[in-house]
């Protein structure tokens, strides 16, 4: 079946541009997750929504960035006034409930480039 | 989630076994041990889970100690294609927080 899929694969903006990240997760999981990788640097959490419950924002890493998933599927990944630290890829995973025990299915990330 | 630790790196040849070893000394006892990879430029990919037993899959085995204090994923023959970086993740049952918490995990780096 369909895995998750992001779009786009690539992205390059100018510094102060916002910026809107998609993802389609894998159908029927309640589950989404936005992670991000920089250079250098590990994957880190961004945000965790899961089902009705209000979303996971404490790895946001400042307000301007934003999430939001519609109808409990698709969810963009918003970053407002962007800056070259933003710059690095965005990956979302979904995963059939939320919790510690449900494997997660990684897309494969949008690049970001803040020029 | 506890702290894992894992090498930086690690060579394999093609075609041999691949020990990745995984400590965890300060687990608890509800936690579980993931193991996920990141093939180069993908997503990561989920490859085996347990809590006390030794597991098997088609990806790989996980050998988790009797303490429970570290683990070894293993990969039976490796191939080129599981030049990758592994990371083992510690995940606590009926922990609320769904999210992974990756470290720096270990490269994997495989010789034809």
């Amino acid at each position: 079946g369909a895995g998750v899929s992001q779009s786009p694969s690539n992205k390059v903006t100018e510094k102060g541009k916002d910026v809107e990240l998609r993802c389609d997760p894998i159908s029927g999981h309640t589950a989404l997750y936005w992670y991000r990788q920089s250079l250098g640097q590990g994957l880190e959490f961004l945000i965790y929504f899961q089902g009705n419950s209000a979303p996971d924002k404490s790895g946001l890493p400042s307000d301007r960035f934003s999430a939001e998933r519609t109808g409990g599927s698709v969810s963009t990944l918003t970053i407002q006034r962007t800056q070259q630290e933003d710059s690095a890829v965005y990956l979302c995973a979904s995963s059939l409930a939320g919790g510690f025990y449900y494997e997660q299915y990684f897309g494969p990330g949008t690049r970001l480039t803040v020029t | 989630d506890a702290k894992t630790t894992q090498p930086n790196s690690m060579e394999s040849n093609e075609e041999e076994p691949v020990h990745l070893p995984c400590n965890h000394s300060t687990i608890s006892g509800t936690d579980y041990i993931h193991w996920y990879r990141q093939l180069p430029s993908q997503g990561p990919e989920y490859v085996i889970h347990g809590l006390t037993s030794n597991v098997n899959n088609r990806m790989a085995s996980l050998a988790i100690a009797e303490d429970r204090k570290s683990s070894t994923l293993i990969l039976h023959r490796a191939t080129l294609r599981d030049a990758a970086v592994y990371y083992c993740i510690l995940r606590t049952y009926g922990g609320s927080q769904g999210n992974l918490i990756f470290g720096k995990g270990t490269k994997l780096s495989v010789k034809p």
